[in-house]
């Protein structure tokens, strides 16, 4: 059974702080997306990896930069929050095409 | 790149009714449909899905169509229960498993 697992379910931060989601997979997936959630909108992919070290961006990348050190694990960076970036944040990892989806976390920035 | 839309935004049924949710993508290219539930507070989890070289798929009380030729597939689910209530994303994705999703569908199924 696919884990996809989040570092944090709920996070608040200031506006201007430096933010890091992780997303940690434990199926040995190759592929590996960050998406963000809001009403009316969606997902919308923000970053994706097919390796480590690899990254592409998706339709929203402004704002948002990504890592990929380690093949299970993806992480997603604020690199200077902003108030337009308070959102439910998805990582989804898979191997062919089906994708599996973490718990989410959602961000509040203030 | 690819856009997918999807229709209704909202949909409420009675019990037992069936509901249609249609989505049209973009990009001749792509050539995997899967649709995501996604109950309240939890995380979406992939329901059905269809490739390119079929017409049509059922899993029992679900359906999905696909038209290629005028790229539009489309959810059906007869027989609706409360449990049906989500929201229901589409999505369009090519080889490569670079995947887009629709806006969502929020079902409401009415006891």
């Amino acid at each position: 059974d696919v884990k996809v697992t989040q570092s944090s379910r709920y996070l608040v931060k200031r506006t201007g702080e430096k933010v890091f989601l992780e997303c940690v997979q434990d199926m040995d997936h190759e592929n590996m997306f960050w998406y963000r959630q809001d009403p009316g909108l969606g997902l919308r992919l923000i970053y994706f990896s097919y390796d480590v070290k690899m990254k592409e961006k998706g339709d929203i990348p402004e704002g948002y930069s990504v890592s990929r050190e380690k093949k299970e694990r993806f992480s997603l960076i604020l690199e200077s929050a902003s108030t337009n970036q308070t959102s439910m944040y998805l990582c989804a990892s898979s191997f062919l095409y089906e994708q599996y989806f973490g718990p989410g976390t959602r961000l509040t920035v203030t | 790149g690819e856009n997918v839309e999807q229709h209704p935004s909202t949909l409420s049924v009675q019990e037992g009714d069936s509901a249609v949710i249609k989505c049209t993508y973009s990009d001749s290219a792509s050539n995997y449909f899967p649709w995501y539930k996604q109950e309240l507070g939890k995380r979406p989890q992939l329901i059905i899905d269809i490739r390119s070289n079929v017409g049509e798929k059922k899993d029992q009380r679900i359906a999905v169509t696909l038209n290629k030729t005028a790229k539009h597939f489309s959810l059906h689910i007869t027989e609706t229960q409360p449990e049906d209530s989500a929201v229901y994303f589409c999505a369009a994705s090519k080889e490569n498993n670079d995947m887009r999703f629709g806006a969502g569908t929020r079902l409401t199924v009415k006891p």
